[in-house]
């Protein structure tokens, strides 16, 4: 089974400034077939259920504000927050879904307001 | 708008047994791969089963031979049946479509394992 590393667990980040959050695999998920990463990251509000945000590493889902981007190939990753608001408060995780059916997630970074 | 709602759960003891049920409205659950996941409180996302468009079933060690999922295509749900249900499987239980990745979710349903 491929293992999903993030980093760091939690992160307290000023208003304004940029959150970075790594994910590293323990198996490439990089597909040679067609060139395509099969990472995704997801946003978890108190309460809520988790909310799909990237995916294909690096494509927006519909909705999702610009200043959220994904970035990485192969094993590394990273959601960068560009200019935290209030409202992106919350725990991010990283999934792969290049091991089917079974798919892993990382454990979890909870971004908070410096 | 596309959702998923989600019923079932609650209280039940050690060794017994609760049938999950996950509705699809604006989405045809046989039409996609769905999925069962689940957050144990404070802890991460945990995969527990697929029931894809073909029939065809998997599950993740920990539940495999106590869960099942099922669908009811006439009424466009998704179902897990948990057996023999252990402290440990306290946890929300999600429902979400697997279009890889997981693009649409249940609310979530808690499941407390306690005498």
């Amino acid at each position: 089974d491929i293992v999903m590393t993030q980093s760091p667990v939690s992160l307290a980040v000023s208003l304004g400034e940029r959150a970075t959050i790594n994910c590293k695999s323990s198996q490439s998920v990089l597909s040679s077939s067609n060139n395509k990463n099969y990472l995704a990251w997801y946003q978890q509000k108190s309460g809520q259920p988790p909310k799909l945000l990237i995916y294909w590493a690096s494509t927006r889902e519909s909705g999702v504000p610009d200043r959220f981007s994904g970035s990485g190939s192969g094993t590394d990753f990273t959601l960068t927050i560009s200019s935290l608001q209030a409202e992106d408060v919350a725990v991010y995780f990283c999934q792969e879904y290049y091991s089917g059916p079974q798919r892993t997630f990382g454990r979890g970074t909870k971004v908070e307001i410096k | 708008e596309v959702q998923l709602i989600q019923s079932g759960g609650g209280l039940i003891q050690p060794g017994g047994s609760l049938r999950l049920s996950c509705s699809g409205y604006g989405v045809t659950v046989s039409s996609y791969y769905m999925t069962w996941l689940r957050q144990a409180p404070g802890k991460g996302l945990e995969w527990l089963s697929v029931l894809q468009t073909g029939g065809e079933t998997y599950y993740s060690d920990s539940v495999k031979g106590r869960f099942t999922i099922s669908r009811d295509n006439s009424k466009n749900t998704l179902h897990l049946q948990m057996n023999n249900l252990r402290p440990e499987d306290t946890a929300v239980y999600y429902c979400a479509t697997d279009r890889s990745p997981f693009d649409i979710w249940g609310h979530g349903t808690m499941v407390t394992v306690s005498s």
